[in-house]
C-alpha cells in the first residue's frame, strides 16, 4: 500500500535556529508533494506544492526564503524552517500523491520553538 | 482561491445522538472532497473521500452528503459515541491539485 513517513516526528529548536524535516513516500511515486502547517488550535494551511518537473509554488504568506523545499526524486522531499520563531511552532504535514487526486498524508513533524 | 468554511467550530452531543458538521466551499470547479479526523496530539485520519459524481457516501457510523449546487459538504455521525470525540476537518480539492482545509470542528461526545 501507499505510505508516507515523516522524520522527525517531534523536534525542538531554539528561537532563531533552523529545522529540517523530511518526507518519504513508500509504495508509490510522489509526483507531487504538498507541505502544510497546523498552528496550535488552528487548521491546516498549505505552505507550498511541489510537482516534479515544475517550479515549487508557495502560498501567500509563505516564501521560499523562509521554507525552502527540496523534491529531488519521486520518493523524497524535505522542507526547512529557517530562522524559526514562536509563530512557526505547530504540526507540519507532508501530503504526497501519484498523479491522481488522492493525497496520502504522513504522521507529521511537530515543531516546538523555545 | 478556494475558501472553505466549516461549521460549527465546537459541537457537544450526548452518546447516541447524531452530530452534523457542514462545510461550504467557493470554487465550483472543486470535485474531490475529504473528511478527516484528528485525535489529540495525532495526525490526520482519513474518514471518507468523495468524488463530485457521488452525492451520498456511507461509512461506518457516518454519512457524507455532497450538494454541488449549494457547494456544501456535510458529515453526519448517526449515533455518536465517546470514541468519536476528536477534531474533524473537511478538505476540498480541485483541478490545481491543491487541497484546502476547513477550520475544523471540535466534537465532544458525552456518555
Amino acid at each position: 500500500g501507499a505510505l508516507v513517513y515523516q522524520y522527525p516526528r517531534r523536534t525542538i529548536c531554539k528561537s532563531g535556529t533552523s529545522m529540517r524535516m523530511e518526507c518519504q513516500a513508500v509504495g508509490f511515486q510522489a509526483t507531487s508533494v504538498a507541505w502544510y502547517r497546523q498552528s496550535p488550535q488552528k487548521t491546516f494551511e498549505l505552505i507550498a506544492l511541489s510537482t516534479v518537473n515544475s517550479a515549487i509554488k508557495y502560498e501567500q504568506n509563505f516564501t521560499q526564503e523562509k521554507f525552502p523545499i527540496s523534491h529531488p526524486n519521486l520518493s523524497f522531499s524535505s522542507m526547512t524552517v529557517l530562522n524559526a520563531y514562536l509563530e512557526d511552532r505547530g504540526l507540519y504535514l507532508c501530503g504526497a500523491r501519484e498523479g491522481g487526486y488522492e493525497q496520502y498524508f504522513g504522521p507529521g513533524t511537530r515543531l516546538t520553538v523555545l | 482561491g478556494e475558501q472553505v468554511e466549516q461549521r460549527p467550530p465546537h459541537l457537544s452531543v450526548r452518546e447516541g445522538d447524531s452530530a452534523v458538521i457542514t462545510c461550504t466551499y467557493t470554487d465550483p470547479n472543486s470535485y474531490y472532497f475529504f473528511w478527516y479526523k484528528q485525535e489529540p496530539g495525532a495526525s490526520l485520519q482519513l474518514l471518507m473521500k468523495v468524488f463530485s459524481s457521488t452525492e451520498i457516501n456511507e461509512g461506518q457510523g457516518f454519512t457524507v452528503l455532497l450538494n454541488k449546487k449549494d457547494k456544501r459538504l456535510s458529515l453526519n455521525l448517526t449515533a455518536a459515541h465517546p470514541g468519536d470525540s476528536a477534531a474533524y476537518f473537511c478538505a476540498v480539492s480541485g483541478s490545481n491539485n491543491r487541497i484546502f482545509f476547513g477550520d475544523g470542528t471540535q466534537l465532544v461526545v458525552k456518555p
